[in-house]
């Protein structure tokens, strides 16, 4: 089965440095995703990515986020200034369409900000 | 607002035994979707159901779907040891696509 794939699996950054995680989705997908999970959390969602904008983001996803489908595979989401509050898995999503199709997760991406 | 909640929060088994978690939520949803998540590990998708089907099957997975009472329930029959993991249900309710998951029921079966 196709899968989406997440590098690296384990980042440790500074505070205050900016990160890149990056997400190759499968390849016939046209809806992107970012979540996160803080460790023992829910998964929060973080945005969603059309047509090479933004469709939907939370309030989690402020000034500090972005996200960029530079090439037409790759996916990233860049975090500009981290903070320890940032510190969590973040997964990669995406989707065939929206209305009745599954969402493939990627194995994620464990950031640690010290 | 929470949408998704899963009851119980824990639930211990025997190699076996069937397990049922159940997931609430408070707004009208597209469909609603089981995922499995093995610790410190991605999201496997289980099993997805619309808001006008009413149970699935997918394997030793059944899911049932009540509109009405806003809840969901996932039922894994013949539990085996691998069935140990988180399980997290999440609905889908906007125009994106966007997952709004549960706090998620933490299942540990034991041989």
């Amino acid at each position: 089965e196709p899968e989406v794939t997440q590098t690296p699996s384990h980042q440790v950054t500074q505070m205050g440095q900016e990160v890149i995680l990056r997400c190759v989705p499968i390849s016939n997908h046209l809806y992107f995703y970012w979540y996160r999970q803080i460790l023992g959390q829910k998964v929060e969602f973080l945005v969603s990515f059309y047509n090479n904008e933004i469709s939907e983001k939370s309030e989690i996803f402020d000034d500090q986020f972005s996200v960029e489908r530079p090439d037409g595979s790759n996916f990233t989401l860049k975090i500009r200034s981290t903070k320890l509050e940032d510190s969590a898995m973040y997964f990669c999503a995406s989707s065939e369409a929206i209305q009745g199709m599954k969402a493939f997760f990627g194995q994620g991406t464990r950031l640690t900000v010290v | 607002s929470q949408q998704g909640e899963e009851d119980p929060q824990a639930l211990s088994i025997q190699e076996g035994e069937n397990a049922t978690m159940n997931c609430s939520y408070k707004t009208s949803i597209n469909n609603l979707q089981w995922y499995r998540q093995n610790s410190g590990r991605g999201l496997v998708h289980l099993i997805l159901i619309r808001s006008n089907e009413r149970e699935k099957h997918s394997g030793r997975l059944r899911v049932t779907l009540d509109t009405s009472k806003k809840s969901s329930s996932l039922l894994i029959t013949a539990s085996r040891a691998a069935d140990t993991a988180s399980y997290f249900c999440a609905t889908s309710t906007d125009s994106w696509g966007k997952l709004q998951f549960g706090a998620g029921t933490q299942v540990v079966v034991t041989p």
